[in-house]
């Protein structure tokens, strides 16, 4: 079956840049979306990816995607400490459904 | 607009008890969906509403769960006889027709068995 992976734990200083590494197993993956958790709180969506797309930018977000590797990055310029909380990627496996299959999740910590 | 919501926000109950989750979707996003997340974990996909269609039971881990939804409203997830295994936070998501059928989630509601 599908399988998504993130690394669990990434720290920065305040003003690096973050990036927030994900890779997936299934190729015909159509969309691929980054999701934001606060503790406690629900998800936020941030960004998403649609598969024919190599990168997509957003503000202080910026989307790569590589196909081959079947890898997608997550980078965040100017990383503030309200950046911390967990990073979620997402894939939806095919244009015939709606649901995602999501990674474990990447803890960000800024340190000020 | 609102988003979506959850009820109750926390529950607690004793294992062999039923409980009911509720979800009310967006308003005009057809399709709604079901997630657990385990402490530590990522999300675990349960079922998928998605208009009249039938609905995408393969994330249900056992028989005692089920899920019902009327319409393009609201969503209730059943457990039956809980067990201490089924703590985790219950999400549900809803979204809107388009192409990237982008999911916005609610917050959750955090069932605790005891």
């Amino acid at each position: 079956g599908e399988d998504v992976e993130q690394s669990l734990f990434l720290s920065v200083r305040e003003g690096d840049s973050s990036v927030i590494n994900c890779t997936y197993t299934d190729s015909s993956s159509t969309y691929l979306y980054w999701y934001k958790q606060e503790p406690g709180a629900g998800l936020q969506l941030l960004t998403y990816i649609f598969s024919n797309m190599d990168m997509k930018q957003d503000q202080r977000l910026t989307v790569l995607l590589n196909k081959k590797d079947k890898h997608l990055s997550l980078r965040i310029a100017d990383t503030q400490t309200g950046d911390s909380a967990i990073y979620f990627c997402a894939l939806r496996a095919s244009s015939n459904t709606g649901k995602l299959i999501f990674g474990q999740g990447t803890t960000l910590q800024v340190k000020p | 607009g609102a988003g979506v919501s959850q009820s109750p926000s926390n529950k607690v109950t004793e294992k062999g008890k039923d409980v009911e989750l509720r979800c009310d979707p967006i308003s005009g996003h057809t399709a709604l969906y079901w997630y657990r997340q385990r402490l530590g974990q990522g999300l675990e996909f349960l079922i998928y509403f998605q208009g009249n269609s039938a609905p995408d039971k393969s994330g249900l881990p056992s028989d005692r769960f089920s899920a019902e939804r009327t319409g393009e409203s609201v969503s209730t997830l059943t457990i039956q006889r809980t067990q201490q295994e089924d703590s985790a936070v219950y999400l549900c998501a809803s979204s809107s027709p388009h192409a990237s059928r982008e999911q916005y989630f609610g917050p959750g509601t955090r069932l605790t068995v005891t």
